[in-house]
């Protein structure tokens, strides 16, 4: 499994757009890059997922150049509930196998 | 749909005592997960259950601890005797059984286990 490396903390504040970089040099060819977020006292929520390009959802988007050996998460106009931990991984595509986690981005939105 | 469930949401023991963790996956998930953080470290993964059985148990701990999935639904872990170390945020997480979003993994909100 490709090691990741990203942030240890960000902070912005509401209404901003938040970009956390994430790099994954030693992705595969099979390897799909997806983002989790945590908020406390939960358990991790996946939010996205993609393969190379861009890919956007309701949450997030993220945006993967053409190497692939880095990945964006942007988090458009966020608030103060987007106030989390954010974990980058790169998954086998339709593997069931365990996930890795990292320390993650913590990722602080100020009023 | 009814997300993954675990119980007790927090549970306070001694030392030297017995507990038992509760799971339950999202209806019509095979994979079952089971990860813990200790204070201060990262999410480590205990093992993976296919239906009932056991995929990938290379994260359990030591022979304290016991995972079952009887039936292939819910899942429950054992921690006998307890000790000191064991306490943390016990995942639970389910995925689905094929297809493209196998990958994906859903979480409980975990079990807060204290051993005192």
């Amino acid at each position: 499994l490709a090691k990741t490396t990203q942030p240890i903390s960000m902070d912005s504040y509401e209404g901003q757009e938040v970009n956390i970089t994430c790099s994954h040099n030693n992705i595969a060819t099979n390897d799909y890059i997806t983002w989790y977020q945590q908020f406390p006292s939960q358990g991790p929520r996946f939010i996205i997922q993609g393969y190379k390009t861009k890919v956007t959802n309701e949450v997030a988007s993220l945006f993967i150049p053409a190497d692939r050996k880095s990945s964006t998460l942007s988090l458009p106009r966020v608030s103060l509930s987007d106030t989390a931990v954010y974990y980058c991984l790169v998954v086998l595509y339709s593997s069931a196998s365990k996930i890795i986690f990292g320390s993650g981005t913590r990722l602080s939105i100020r009023p | 749909e009814a997300g993954v469930t675990q119980f007790p949401s927090h549970s306070v023991i001694e030392k030297g005592q017995t507990v038992t963790l509760r799971c339950d996956p999202i209806s019509g998930h095979d994979n079952l997960y089971w990860y813990r953080r200790v204070m201060g470290k990262e999410i480590k993964f205990l093992l993976h259950f296919v239906k009932e059985s056991k995929q990938d148990e290379s994260g359990m701990p030591n022979n304290r601890f016991l995972a079952e999935r009887t039936g292939g639904t819910y899942s429950t872990l054992k921690v006998q005797p307890a000790e000191l170390e064991d306490s943390g945020v016990y995942f639970c997480a389910s995925s689905h059984p094929g297809g493209a979003s196998k990958n994906i993994q859903y979480f409980g909100a975990g079990t807060r286990l204290s051993v005192l």
